[in-house]
């Protein structure tokens, strides 16, 4: 089955604690991407990656870290999580590219309370 | 600065009600204007609309672009309770090649 898998799906934990959200996908996709959801703000872009090792800011990256070393794989990293990334995360993939025209597939998401 | 808003931000109805959402843009290079359904967890797509004036249909639900007026509508006919759900609006510039810009989203509520 075709599919966005985030891990954790659920992380309660205290300021300054590094941690990952993991992010795969299992469609050969080029374009992979990192959202959060605040509520009346919608979803705004972190960091997207439009191929391995191409990774570029969206328009909130600050706090974040993301790698693309495998295709299928891109991970989310917060080195020293603060309160105010306490939110909703999503992970979308697509095998769009300048010239293609496939929607976004996204993940289940992973709420993070960073306290 | 790129933007999308999207009106009602919600809304409740009755099941058998007809509701039309609405989605306003402004993005240099337009690309694609694309509806999601959020329930519980992932955004699930609905429509990907590029040319002006073609609706796309599924089942209860049908979708138009007009590019001149820059908006978009979403219709549910024949509401369910099963359309409860917060709905997506996101926009796409040819200059961000995949980002999409998303509105805030409308909450709507069906009730039995």
């Amino acid at each position: 089955e075709a599919q966005v898998t985030q891990n954790p799906r659920y992380l309660i934990t205290v300021t300054g604690k590094k941690l990952t959200v993991t992010c795969s996908q299992n469609m050969n996709h080029e374009y992979m991407s990192w959202y959060r959801q605040d509520p009346g703000l919608g979803l705004r872009q972190i960091y997207y990656s439009m191929n391995v090792e191409v990774t570029d800011k969206g328009d909130v990256p600050e706090g974040y870290k993301v790698s693309r070393k495998e295709k299928r794989n891109f991970p989310l990293i917060l080195e020293s999580p603060s309160p105010n990334q306490t939110s909703l995360y999503f992970c979308a993939s697509s095998s769009r590219g300048w010239y293609s025209n496939q929607p976004q597939h996204f993940g289940d998401g992973t709420r993070l309370s960073i306290l | 600065e790129d933007k999308v808003v999207q009106s009602p931000l919600s809304l409740v109805v009755h099941e058998g009600d007809t509701v039309t959402l609405n989605c306003s843009y402004e993005v240099t290079n337009f690309r694609s204007l694309l509806w999601y359904k959020q329930e519980k967890k992932a955004p699930t797509f609905l429509f990907m609309l590029t040319s002006s004036g073609i609706e796309k249909k599924s089942g209860r639900l049908s979708s138009i672009l007009d590019k001149k007026e820059l908006f978009s509508i979403l219709n549910i006919t024949a509401t369910q309770t099963g359309d409860s759900a917060i709905y997506l609006c996101a926009v796409e510039a040819e200059e961000y090649g995949n980002k999409l810009v998303f509105g805030a989203g409308t909450i709507l509520r069906v009730k039995s």
